[in-house]
């Protein structure tokens, strides 16, 4: 069965380093999706992929984080500097291209703390 | 914009009773709305679907209704397992590029 991949699973940074995620969707899907969880709450949206542009990044904290997918497949998250604030959940998710009705695929997600 | 509301949790059952979590919503237009599940230390996994008002979505032994005229989409399960203890999260997907949000989620232990 298809997978999204995440890596890596854990990651323990200190803080005012950089930081970079890795997310590679389910063969075929031309959405991505990269959410941040904090612990207890449901999933944010950071930005939003069709194929290689961003649609949507209006939660994305432009000033540190930054994403790409070129090629409009596999994608990486990063954080420069990362800050205490940052520990979380990153999750990413892919699905088909931009259909209502449609479920979105999670990876098992990046766990990130920030010392 | 669209937003998601979930009952607060943790709501706490003991096996084979009635399950009841509230979820509504606020959008514009016609959404299509998700249930999702996240049992310990795994990813979120889609536990049942409805595309358009009266749509039932079921799987599981779960069932949501999409209520459009209570902006609402309870999920239910008449007999709870221990093994359904996870979290649960609303989520709904509308608007530009049809964006996918989530509620804050409820999280349910269920006890033998």
């Amino acid at each position: 069965e298809a997978e999204v991949a995440q890596s890596p699973r854990y990651k323990i940074t200190e803080k005012s380093q950089a930081v970079a995620f890795w997310c590679d969707p389910i063969s075929g899907h031309a959405t991505l999706y990269w959410y941040r969880q904090i612990l207890g709450q449901g999933p944010e949206l950071l930005v939003q992929f069709q194929d290689e542009s961003v649609v949507d990044d209006s939660q994305l904290p432009k000033d540190r984080f930054s994403a790409e997918r070129l090629k409009g497949v596999d994608s990486t998250l990063k954080i420069q500097p990362a800050e205490l604030g940052d520990s979380a959940m990153y999750l990413c998710a892919s699905g088909p291209r931009g259909s209502l009705d449609t479920e979105a695929f999670f990876g098992q997600g990046t766990r990130l703390t920030v010392v | 914009g669209n937003s998601v509301t979930q009952m607060e949790g943790p709501v706490t059952l003991s096996e084979e009773a009635f399950l009841t979590i509230n979820c509504t919503y606020t959008a514009t237009g016609y959404p299509s709305l998700f249930w999702y599940v996240q049992y310990p230390g795994e990813g979120l996994q889609l536990l049942l679907k409805a595309t358009k008002a009266d749509d039932k979505g079921s799987n599981k032994g779960f069932e949501a209704t999409y209520r459009k005229e209570t902006t609402s989409f309870h999920l239910e399960k008449g007999s709870v397992q221990v093994s359904d203890s996870a979290v649960y999260f609303c989520a709904l997907r509308g608007g530009g590029y049809n964006k996918l949000i989530f509620g804050a989620g409820t999280r349910l232990a269920v006890h033998p």
